[in-house]
């Protein structure tokens, strides 16, 4: 079952731009994570943001959580070439409440344009 | 370390047949994971293993598919018989949480079955 909604589904950007995507889910959740998948390849984690935590930063990347939305924002700034990949979010907390799994979203495609 | 290691990489078979995925997870992470990734589906949780013992299984779609984890470094994934729907993309993942902590995915094994 799908717990993350990412939105948009696609995203095209040029180089050097931000690119924000968002993430709903629908139960209470201890932590959401964020990975990359670039083609042909397996996923790759980015950062996990915790359900007492409201923003997290690595490099050009910074996380956004707000609990009470039940919603997640990606936002990576100075964008590049190289970001071109599918963006999923993940929680730990799929319909009926159970805790004991990661449930991954949709994914957003993004393509960053040289 | 060298990461999740998957294999094969691809997997082209007949309806019928029977097909083994193999997985290799990061030595000392205590949790395997198996998930499918379609275009229709996104990406499923199939099963996962906890200290080489089944967990959760409620993923996994049918009697046809089976996983085994006979020790702590080696886990297979068997489909009998494979049909032209099981056709996807097999991840295999470790980590040390089953879900607080980032999941190490392998490259996949992309299934075709004609």
């Amino acid at each position: 079952s799908q717990q993350g909604e990412e939105d948009p589904q696609a995203l095209s950007i040029q180089e050097g731009e931000n690119a924000t995507m968002n993430c709903s889910y629908k139960t209470s959740i201890n932590n959401l994570q964020w990975y990359r998948q670039n083609s042909g390849r397996g996923l790759v984690h980015l950062i996990l943001i915790r359900s007492n935590e409201r923003e997290k930063h690595s490099g050009r990347l910074r996380v956004t959580l707000d609990t009470s939305k039940k919603s997640s924002s990606l936002l990576i700034t100075a964008s590049r070439a190289a970001d071109t990949a599918s963006y999923f979010c993940a929680t730990d907390r799929g319909y009926g409440g159970a805790t004991n799994k990661l449930i991954f979203g949709t994914g957003t495609l993004l393509a960053v344009q040289p | 370390d060298a990461g999740v290691i998957q294999s094969p990489r691809h997997e082209v078979t007949e309806m019928g047949q029977e097909v083994t995925l193999r997985c290799k997870p990061i030595s000392g992470h205590d949790y395997l994971f198996w998930y499918r990734q379609t275009m229709m589906r996104g990406l499923e949780l199939l099963i996962y293993f906890n200290n080489n013992v089944p967990i959760d299984d409620s993923g996994m779609p049918e009697d046809r598919f089976s996983a085994k984890m006979p020790n702590a470094s080696f886990s297979t994934l068997k489909i009998q018989p494979s049909e032209p729907r099981d056709s996807a993309v097999y991840f295999c993942a470790s980590s040390t949480t089953p879900y607080n902590s980032p999941l190490h995915f392998g490259n996949g094994t992309r299934l075709t079955v004609t």
